[in-house]
C-alpha cells in the first residue's frame, strides 16, 4: 500500500541536543510538508517542499530545517531542541494537482528532557 | 489569532444518531474547506471537502454544510457508528487549485465518541 512513513514514532533527546525526525513517502507526491501539533493544539505549518524548492512559514523558528535529498525522504532538524519544541510531528504529502488533500503519516512524539 | 476554530474539544452520541461537527472561521479568504479524521497512533486522513461555491457535499453517511455568510461549516454523520470515534479537524485553505501550495489552516480537532 501507498502511504507516508515516518520514523521513529518517539524521540526522546536532551535538551539542546540536535534531532533529526525522517519521513518517506510511496506516493510519488511532489509535495511534503511537516507540521507541529502540541497537546489539544492544531497542527501547525512549519514547512514544506514543493520538488526540491523548499518554503519556509514565516513565524517557524531558526532552530527548525529541512532537507529533501529526493522526492521520497524528508527529514527534519531540530538542532537545539528547548522544552517547549516536545509536540508531535507530522509529515504530509500532496500531489501538485491536488495539494489541498494531504496524506499524513502517523506522526514522531517528541520529547525534550 | 486563531483563524479556525472548533469550540466543542468533544462531542458524545448514542450509535445510530446523528452527529454534528461545527467549525468557525474567520479569513474572508478561505475558499476550500476540509474534514480530516485522526485515529490514535494514526495520522489524520482526509474525509470530505467542500469549495465556497457549494454550500452542501455529501459522501455516504458524511455531509459537509457551509454557511459562508456566518463563515461557519459543519459535519454530519448519519447514522452514526462506534467505529467512528475519532479526532476530527477542520481544515480550510485559500487559493484552493491555484498557483500556491495547499497551506491547510486546521482547527484545534473535537473528539467524537459513538456509544454502542
Amino acid at each position: 500500500d501507498a502511504m507516508v512513513i515516518q520514523n521513529p514514532r518517539y524521540q526522546v533527546t536532551q535538551f539542546g541536543k540536535p534531532v533529526t525526525l525522517s519521513c518517506s513517502q510511496t506516493l510519488n507526491h511532489n509535495v511534503m510538508y511537516w507540521y507541529q501539533q502540541k497537546s489539544s493544539q492544531a497542527p501547525k505549518l512549519l514547512f514544506h517542499y514543493y520538488d526540491k524548492d523548499f518554503n519556509n512559514e514565516a513565524d517557524t523558528p531558526d532552530n527548525f530545517q529541512s532537507r529533501r535529498p529526493n522526492t521520497s525522504f524528508c527529514f527534519l532538524d531540530i538542532r537545539s531542541p528547548g522544552l517547549g519544541d516536545a509536540a508531535m510531528y507530522l509529515c504530509a504529502t500532496s500531489s501538485l494537482d491536488i495539494q489541498e488533500t494531504q496524506y499524513f503519516g502517523p506522526g514522531t512524539r517528541l520529547l525534550v528532557l | 489569532d486563531q483563524q479556525v476554530k472548533q469550540n466543542s474539544p468533544s462531542l458524545s452520541v448514542q450509535e445510530g444518531r446523528i452527529s454534528i461537527l461545527n467549525c468557525d472561521y474567520t479569513n474572508s479568504m478561505f475558499d476550500y474547506f476540509l474534514w480530516y479524521k485522526k485515529y490514535p497512533a494514526e495520522g489524520p486522513t482526509f474525509l470530505i471537502s467542500i469549495s465556497s461555491i457549494k454550500d452542501k457535499n455529501e459522501d455516504g453517511r458524511f455531509t459537509v454544510f457551509l454557511n459562508k455568510s456566518a463563515k461557519h461549516l459543519s459535519l454530519h454523520i448519519v447514522p452514526s457508528q462506534p467505529g467512528d470515534s475519532a479526532v476530527y479537524f477542520c481544515a480550510a485553505t485559500e487559493n484552493a487549485g491555484g498557483t500556491s501550495y495547499g497551506k491547510l489552516t486546521f482547527g484545534q480537532g473535537t473528539i467524537l465518541t459513538v456509544h454502542p
